[in-house]
């Protein structure tokens, strides 16, 4: 069974804080994706990985930044947490193919900056 | 932005049939509509997609105009359990995914 897991569900982070969000599938795809979810604002793409150690800005990257070292974590980070990053973040994964870009989607993590 | 447009919320009769309707009118030739669903406090799901022939999986069908301008998820038996945000999105690579506001389908007993 397809599975993409994040590290937690629920974050409290103090302002400034460096902040990590840790996302595994098991599928063996090649791209994983990260996005954050705000009320009246659906799903907006912050970064994107199609390989191994490479990544993509998506919609919304500043403030984030994000490191795949290997093919099956694909981790975002918040070098300095602030208010306006108080979010639900979900982490995705597809594998390439044509005609075939299904993505696959962990729990969430709803992070809280204080 | 988003490239396709929904009704906000819909309601459905538990055992009924729903129909989620989708407006792609500016979609691409090469553009797929795909379908999620997002249950409260979960991840999105994918449900089905489809280019231009009308798709049947074990969850539900995917109606698709000739024309392509829009589409109609079809719920065949809606359960309490299907009550759920529902996104279309038209998407023709990996990073060209925008999912908009949905519409919240609620089924009532």
């Amino acid at each position: 069974d397809v599975k993409v897991t994040q590290s937690s569900r629920y974050l409290v982070k103090r302002t400034g804080e460096k902040v990590f969000l840790e996302c595994v599938q098991d599928m063996d795809h090649e791209n994983m994706f990260w996005y954050r979810q705000d009320p009246g604002l659906g799903l907006r793409l912050i970064y994107f990985s199609y390989d191994v150690k490479m990544k993509e800005k998506g919609d919304i990257p500043e403030g984030y930044s994000v490191s795949r070292e290997k093919k099956e974590r694909f981790s975002l980070i918040l070098e300095s947490a602030s208010t306006n990053q108080t979010s639900m973040y979900l982490c995705a994964s597809s594998r390439i193919a044509r005609s075939s870009y299904e993505q696959y989607f962990g729990p969430g993590t709803r992070l809280t900056v204080t | 932005d988003a490239k396709t447009t929904q009704p906000p919320s819909m309601d459905c009769a538990e055992g009924r049939a729903a129909n989620l309707p989708c407006n792609h009118s500016t979609i691409s030739g090469n553009e797929y509509v795909y379908w999620y669903r997002q249950i409260h406090s979960q991840g999105p799901q994918y449900i089905i997609h489809g280019l231009k022939n009308n798709e049947t999986n074990e969850m539900a069908s995917l109606i698709i105009t000739e024309d392509r301008k829009s589409s109609t998820l079809i719920l065949p038996h809606a359960t309490l359990r299907d009550t759920a945000v529902y996104y279309c999105i038209s998407q023709y690579n990996n990073n060209d995914m925008r999912f908009g506001a949905g519409t919240r389908l609620t089924v009532k007993p």
